[in-house]
C-alpha cells in the first residue's frame, strides 16, 4: 500500500533555531499534502494544505512566516519551524493524498519536536 | 465546512464486551468518513473508511462502522473488546478528497 515517510521522528532543538521536517510519498505522487499538529492528549489540528508547485494554504491562526511549507515536487513536502520556541514543542504529522485511490490519505509516522 | 463531533472523551468497557464509539459529522456535500486509531507516541493507523459504497464498512481488527445519513452518524463498533484495543480513536471527515478534519478523539479503556 501507499507509504509516507516522515523524518526525523524526533528532534530536539534550541530556542531560536529552525527545524525542517520532511514528508515523502514513497510509491505514489502526492499533488496535495497536509500538515497537522497534535498537542499532548489532544486531537490533530490541520495547519496547512500544500499543493505541488504552489503556495500553501494555511488554516486560520497559523503563522505562515513561522511555519514555512514547501512542496517542490510530487513526492516531497517540507515543514520548517522557524525561530522555534518552547511553545512550538509538539507532535507534527503529515498526510499525503493519493488521487488514484478514493479517500486515499496516507499519514506519516509523525515528528516529535522538543524546543529547549 | 465539515466538522466532526465525538461523544465521550473517555469510554471504558470490560474485556469481551461490546465497543461503541460515537461519531457525528457535518458536511455540505456527501462526505468521506474515517476512523483512525493512535497508540501512545505513535502515528495514525486507518481502521476503516466510508467512501459512498456500502453503508456498513468493515475494517481491521474486527472493527466496523455504519454510515447513517439520516442521523449524520458514523459510529464505530466491535463485538468483543480486547486489551490490545486500548488506544485513542479519532473519527474524521473529508469533503471528497479535500482536507481531513478530525474529531477530538475518544480514549478507549479496557477493563480486565
Amino acid at each position: 500500500g501507499a507509504v509516507v515517510s516522515q523524518h526525523p521522528s524526533r528532534v530536539i532543538c534550541k530556542s531560536g533555531t529552525s527545524v525542517k521536517i520532511e514528508c515523502r510519498s514513497l510509491d505514489f505522487q502526492a499533488t496535495t499534502m497536509f500538515w497537522y499538529r497534535q498537542f499532548p492528549k489532544q486531537s490533530l489540528m490541520l495547519m496547512a494544505t500544500s499543493n505541488e508547485g504552489s503556495k500553501a494554504t494555511y488554516e486560520q491562526g497559523v503563522e505562515k512566516d513561522k511555519f514555512l511549507i514547501n512542496h517542490a515536487s510530487l513526492t516531497l513536502s517540507t515543514l520548517t519551524v522557524t525561530s522555534a520556541h518552547p511553545e512550538d514543542s509538539s507532535f507534527y504529522i503529515c498526510s499525503a493524498s493519493d488521487r488514484a485511490i478514493i479517500g486515499g490519505y496516507t499519514f506519516g509516522s509523525g515528528t516529535r519536536l522538543t524546543v529547549v | 465546512a465539515q466538522s466532526v463531533t465525538q461523544l465521550g472523551s473517555h469510554v471504558s468497557v470490560s474485556e469481551g464486551a461490546l465497543v461503541l464509539l460515537r461519531c457525528n459529522y457535518s458536511s455540505s456535500v456527501p462526505p468521506y468518513l474515517f476512523w483512525y486509531v493512535q497508540y501512545p507516541n505513535q502515528g495514525l493507523q486507518l481502521l476503516l473508511k466510508y467512501t459512498s459504497a456500502a453503508t456498513l464498512v468493515k475494517g481491521i481488527n474486527g472493527f466496523e462502522a455504519e454510515f447513517k445519513k439520516s442521523e449524520t452518524s458514523f459510529h464505530l463498533t466491535k463485538p468483543s473488546a480486547h486489551m490490545s484495543d486500548a488506544a485513542e480513536y479519532f473519527c474524521a471527515v473529508s469533503e471528497r478528497d479535500d482536507k481531513i478534519i478530525f474529531g477530538k478523539g475518544t480514549r478507549l479503556h479496557i477493563l480486565p
